[in-house]
């Protein structure tokens, strides 16, 4: 079984740009999640899905960053303009339905964001 | 709230020795209670979880963990490190909404 895909791994780019990225999650999983991980950190979520909807994005900047679920698979993160605070590592999760608080959620292999 | 603390930042054991990574957690609702490791520029793997039941969890690669209700804990161990288990591990608790709350985490290195 295919695990969570990420890409980019890495992302460099300068401040104020638009920057964007991809998580394909398990087939199968309808609940999917971003986090956002500093060095040092654990990771802090911004957005969970259940299906295409956002059922609890109280953590997203929503001035700059956007996040969309088309058709409930496949996700888009977004952050426009990037500062320099965004730099971190970006991980997708998803986890197999019910959206119940002990199902594990398996994780991608993140994208590092490099903001100059 | 949920929240969850791990104490100790950085642990270092020789290779052989026991591991102990310690896990604090609170929660306004029955705590469902997770280890993940980390390995370099990967994502996070679950070690073990505790959800219901038998208060002593085991997990892959020889990890165990204990829920103690009264002490609010679930620390990892594992009689002998082994090299590979160098690593950085994530205590996390569930809260009502499943969302995941993780702890900032707990460097191991193994000295051989």
């Amino acid at each position: 079984e295919a695990g969570v895909v990420q890409s980019p791994r890495y992302k460099i780019i300068e401040k104020k740009q638009p920057v964007a990225f991809w998580c394909n999650p398990i087939s199968g999983h309808n609940t999917l999640y971003w986090y956002l991980q500093n060095l040092g950190q654990g990771p802090e979520l911004l957005i969970r899905y259940e299906n295409e909807e956002a059922v609890d994005d109280s953590q997203l900047p929503k001035d700059r960053f956007s996040a969309e679920r088309l058709k409930g698979v496949d996700s888009t993160l977004k952050i426009q303009p990037a500062e320099l605070g965004d730099s971190a590592v970006y991980l997708c999760a998803s986890s197999p339905p019910p959206g119940k608080t002990y199902n594990e959620q398996f994780f991608g292999p993140g994208t590092r964001l490099t903001v100059l | 709230a949920q929240s969850v603390t791990q104490l100790g930042s950085h642990v270092s054991v020789s290779e052989g020795a026991l591991v102990l990574l310690r896990c604090n957690y609170s929660s306004s609702v029955p705590p469902y209670l997770f280890w993940y490791v980390q390995y370099p520029n990967q994502g996070l793997q679950l070690l073990l979880k505790y959800t219901t039941g038998a208060t002593l969890v085991k997990g892959i690669n020889g990890f165990e963990a204990e829920f103690k209700k009264s002490e609010t804990s679930f620390h990892l161990t594992k009689p002998s490190a082994h090299m590979s288990d160098a690593a950085e591990y994530f205590c996390a608790v569930s809260g009502p909404r499943a969302q995941f709350y993780f702890g900032t985490g707990t460097s191991l290195t193994v000295i051989p």
